[in-house]
């Protein structure tokens, strides 16, 4: 099993800028959750999903951020405009429903 | 709401040492619970998880950790460490309610080995 992967691993960007991160989960897994990670807030739960429908989005910031899920394998999450408050470690989890998530990698982000 | 609390921000210890991080709890009932170590540059791996039955849970790499249901803690032992323990560790709490998948962590407490 691959995991759950995420591309791409490191990101720089100007603010401004639109970013896109990207989340394959594990096959098989039907909850997909997007996290952020920093110093000052710990790791934070940003939104997640069940079979493809965002269920919770409670912990997305602001309206610059949005995540879809077309289908199974896939989930993005944008940033559109990118600040440099943004700058942060992404994670994507992934999960069968048995509240055990299996997390990627990370993607971290600069926002300069 | 659930909560978690992990009182120790930054331990160290002396490889070979015993170790134990605390973690404690709010929430309304039992729980699920679980322990996750984030290695630098990486992501969050499962030590072990706590659902039911009994309250002292084996997890990997020689991990366990105790339900203490009176003093709402899951405390994380293991009786020898390694150099390769260093790392983040993150307690979590998720509930026992049916479609909600949500968990919610701790700040983390970083462990720092010595030779």
């Amino acid at each position: 099993d691959a995991g759950v992967i995420q591309s791409p691993r490191h990101e720089v960007t100007e603010m401004g800028q639109e970013v896109t991160l990207r989340c394959k989960p594990i096959s098989g897994h039907d909850y997909l959750f997007w996290y952020r990670q920093t110093m000052m807030r710990g790791l934070e739960l940003l939104i997640y999903f069940n079979n493809n429908v965002p269920i919770d989005d409670s912990g997305m910031p602001e309206d610059r951020f949005s995540a879809k899920m077309p289908n199974a394998s896939f989930s993005t999450l944008k940033i559109q405009p990118s600040e440099p408050r943004d700058s942060a470690v992404y994670f994507c989890a992934s999960s069968t429903g048995d509240s055990i998530q299996y997390f990627g990698a990370g993607t971290r982000l600069s926002v300069l | 709401a659930q909560s978690v609390t992990q009182p120790d921000i930054h331990i160290t210890v002396s490889e070979g040492a015993s170790l134990e991080l605390r973690c404690n709890y709010s929430y309304g009932a039992t729980p699920y619970l679980f322990w996750y170590v984030q290695s630098p540059g990486q992501g969050l791996q499962l030590l072990l998880k706590y659902f039911s039955g009994d309250t002292l849970v084996q997890g990997i790499k020689g991990f366990e950790a105790e339900f203490k249901r009176s003093q709402s803690s899951f405390n994380l032992r293991k009786p020898s460490v390694h150099w390769s323990d260093a790392a983040e560790y993150f307690c979590a709490v998720g509930a026992r309610n049916f479609g909600n998948e949500k968990l919610t962590f701790g700040t983390g407490t970083r462990l720092t080995i010595i030779p």
